[in-house]
């Protein structure tokens, strides 16, 4: 099946400080890939949409200039975390669309911010 | 925003029993998925079901789908100790986005 990685696989910095997450396809272009959320016990909560070659799309309640999406190339999407606070920590997931609609998860990254 | 509800929340069975996870969503879909995480770790997608469909097998998962309820069930039989996870339901959104249920946490104890 289709491999979609996340590097890295945990991170933990300090308060104010910037951390980029990477979301690859390893074996499919993606034109589309999407950021998604998770705290302990809850569910996937979709942060916003990045689209090849133009801007994201933030969901409701997501600050665009926090969260920062660059999907540079049809393998390559980034997900920049500004002035990281502790209440960002969390489990962000990306996922990237092959075909219609068939979507592929990666591993998700870990952010612990101190 | 969440799609809907699933429930129960959590689920504890003995090796061996089947497991019913349930799903209500808001809006017409096109189709519905189910995936599997454990702990920690990204999501397993289980099966897709499609809005023109009622039932769904694959191995031991049973999937249904009530379009009229705006509800699908999940039934994993002859569960495993393997098989604790959450679980989670997805309906489609606009272009391409999933939209998730609550999620049940299912253990299985051997």
């Amino acid at each position: 099946g289709a491999v979609v990685s996340q590097h890295p696989s945990r991170v933990i910095c300090k308060s104010g400080t910037s951390v980029k997450i990477e979301c690859r396809s390893l074996d499919f272009q993606a034109t589309t890939m999407f950021w998604y959320r998770q705290f302990p016990k809850q569910s996937l909560m979709l942060m916003a949409t990045s689209n090849e070659g133009s801007k994201a799309t933030y969901e409701q309640g997501v600050e665009k200039d926090k969260f920062l999406i660059n999907h540079a190339s049809l393998t390559l999407s980034t997900l920049t975390v500004t002035s990281a606070h502790p209440e960002d920590s969390s489990f962000y997931i990306c996922s990237a669309i092959r075909g219609f609609y068939e979507q592929y998860f990666g591993p998700g990254t870990r952010l612990t911010v101190t | 925003s969440q799609q809907g509800e699933e429930d129960p929340q959590a689920l504890s069975i003995q090796e061996g029993e089947n497991a019913t996870m349930n799903c209500s969503y808001k809006t017409s879909i096109n189709n519905l998925q189910w995936y599997r995480q454990n702990s920690g770790r990204g999501l397993v997608h289980l099966i897709l079901i499609r809005s023109n469909e009622r039932e769904k097998h694959s191995g031991r998962l049973r999937v249904t789908l009530d379009t009229s309820k705006k509800s699908s069930s999940l039934l994993i039989t002859a569960s495993r100790a393997a098989d604790t996870a959450s679980y989670f339901c997805a309906t489609d959104g606009e272009g391409g986005k999933l939209i998730f249920g609550q999620g049940t946490e299912l253990s299985v104890k051997p």
